[in-house]
């Protein structure tokens, strides 16, 4: 069974509008963690946002919130106020605890394009 | 800042060529991984080493093997390279701890022909 799921293959947004990437995944575990990338395509991978399932509060990185819902094994990213250099590749993964190897699993991608 | 260098943004080799995608890591960092991206699958870990001369196997090692002779180097090897290894490869490297996010190279975008 799929580990991270991401059920959106592509969206299309308009500039400036707010933007949410959906990703559920699924562990037995107690303690891992949850990681955001952005791919633009140039192909480098950038880390944008990190949640942890002890924390309390949802993570934010500046225009990045991390919306978390950990009954419904959901983390969902958000983009407040998108501009065009937010099209990109966005990949949801999870940190296991049990990994003692720090392995990210992976979600297979939403591709973002925003509208002028 | 932290870098990590992959020798080349791109490659097209002739099948059955034997191949070598190079990653260097200025971090000191005791992981590194390669991953392999396809359209539609995310990404897929071939390997990774979480020290010299130590490798274990990811999810699809066949076909390729690794070097880590060094802590900054980590070599993936496609010792007879085939069109069904065209793909995006990315290297990564990451520190200890739980939390510690990892850091990615440029890509390489192989093409087997």
């Amino acid at each position: 069974a799929q580990k991270i799921t991401q059920t959106q293959p592509g969206m299309f947004v308009q500039e400036k509008e707010a933007v949410t990437l959906d990703c559920t995944y699924d562990t037995s575990d107690q303690s891992y963690g949850l990681f955001w990338y952005k791919q633009p395509s140039s192909g480098e991978m950038i880390f944008l946002i990190y949640q942890g399932s002890y924390d309390e509060q949802n993570a934010t990185e500046g225009r990045y919130s991390l919306n978390f819902q950990k009954a419904r094994k959901s983390a969902n990213l958000v983009i407040s106020a998108s501009q065009l250099g937010d099209s990109a590749m966005y990949f949801c993964a999870m940190r296991e605890t049990m990994d003692s190897n720090y392995q990210l699993i992976w979600g297979a991608g939403t591709k973002l394009i925003i509208k002028p | 800042d932290v870098k990590v260098t992959q020798s080349s943004r791109y490659l097209v080799k002739r099948t059955g060529e034997k191949v070598f995608l190079e990653c260097v890591q200025d971090m000191d960092h005791e992981n590194m991984f390669w991953y392999r991206q396809d359209p539609g699958l995310g990404l897929r870990l071939i390997y990774f080493s979480y020290d010299v001369k130590m490798k274990e196997k990811g999810d699809i090692p066949e076909g390729y093997s690794v070097s880590r002779e060094k802590k900054e180097r980590f070599s993936l090897i496609l010792e007879s390279a085939s069109t069904n290894q065209t793909s995006m490869y990315l290297c990564a490297s990451q520190g200890g701890g739980q939390t510690v996010k990892a850091f990615f190279g440029q890509g390489t975008r192989l093409t087997v022909v």
